[in-house]
């Protein structure tokens, strides 16, 4: 079954900072989604990439998708300490697979 | 948006007892709904996903006798987790998708604790 796949697994940065995660899946996708999850919590739907974009913006939220390479990014700009998550991708097909996340720190 | 309920967030039950969570789409028909295990800082697990008013579909490894799985409305589903064990311990999340849309909306999970 598909997968994503995300690196690094954990990421500390300092509030303002940039964030940068990645993904990588191995068969062809319809779409491509980032999700993220608090501590304990569900999970919260951040964005959807089509496998026909190739970059999207949702505020502070870039990510962008190159199928060529079956990998996307989720880039989160001036990171706040509310931002501390894990991230996680998520491919389709028939079904969806989730990766096993990145864990972001932002420390204030 | 749309909004998943699940309940309850939290049970701790004795070894042998059954135990029942629910998950609900309070605002949307959910014609999937699909239910999670998560362990400690790793993935989801998919278990199965359910149609609405069909048997659900088990992944492998999952013992479908063990994990009953009901979707009897296009709003709610409910995990019974049967004759539970310690090793069934663990944080289990719904998610409900409609349509044709590929965007599941999650619950907040429930965690499980068996004494």
């Amino acid at each position: 079954s598909q997968q994503g796949e995300e690196d690094p697994q954990a990421l500390s940065i300092q509030e303002g900072e940039n964030a940068t995660m990645n993904c990588s899946y191995k068969t062809s996708i319809n779409n491509l989604q980032w999700y993220r999850q608090n501590s304990g919590r569900g999970l919260v739907h951040l964005i959807l990439i089509r496998s026909n974009e190739r970059e999207k913006h949702s505020g502070r939220l870039r990510v962008t998708l190159d199928t060529s390479k079956k990998s996307s990014s989720l880039l989160i700009t001036a990171s706040r300490a509310a931002d501390t998550a894990s991230y996680f991708c998520a491919t389709d097909g028939n079904d969806m697979r989730f990766g096993a996340g990145t864990r972001l720190t932002v420390k204030p | 948006g749309a909004v998943v309920s699940q309940h309850p967030s939290w049970v701790i039950c004795k070894s042998g007892t059954s135990v029942k969570i629910e998950c609900r789409s309070l605002d949307f028909q959910a014609t999937t709904m699909f239910w999670y295990r998560q362990f400690p800082k790793q993935s989801l697990m998919l278990m199965a996903t359910s149609n609405e008013g069909s048997k659900a579909t088990y992944e492998q490894g999952v013992e479908k006798d063990k994990f009953l799985i009901n979707h009897a409305s296009l709003t709610l589903s409910t995990l019974t987790v049967t004759s539970a064990h310690p090793e069934d311990s663990s944080f289990y999340i719904c998610s409900a998708s409609s349509g044709g849309k590929n965007i599941q909306y999650f619950g907040a999970g429930t965690r499980l604790s068996v004494l």
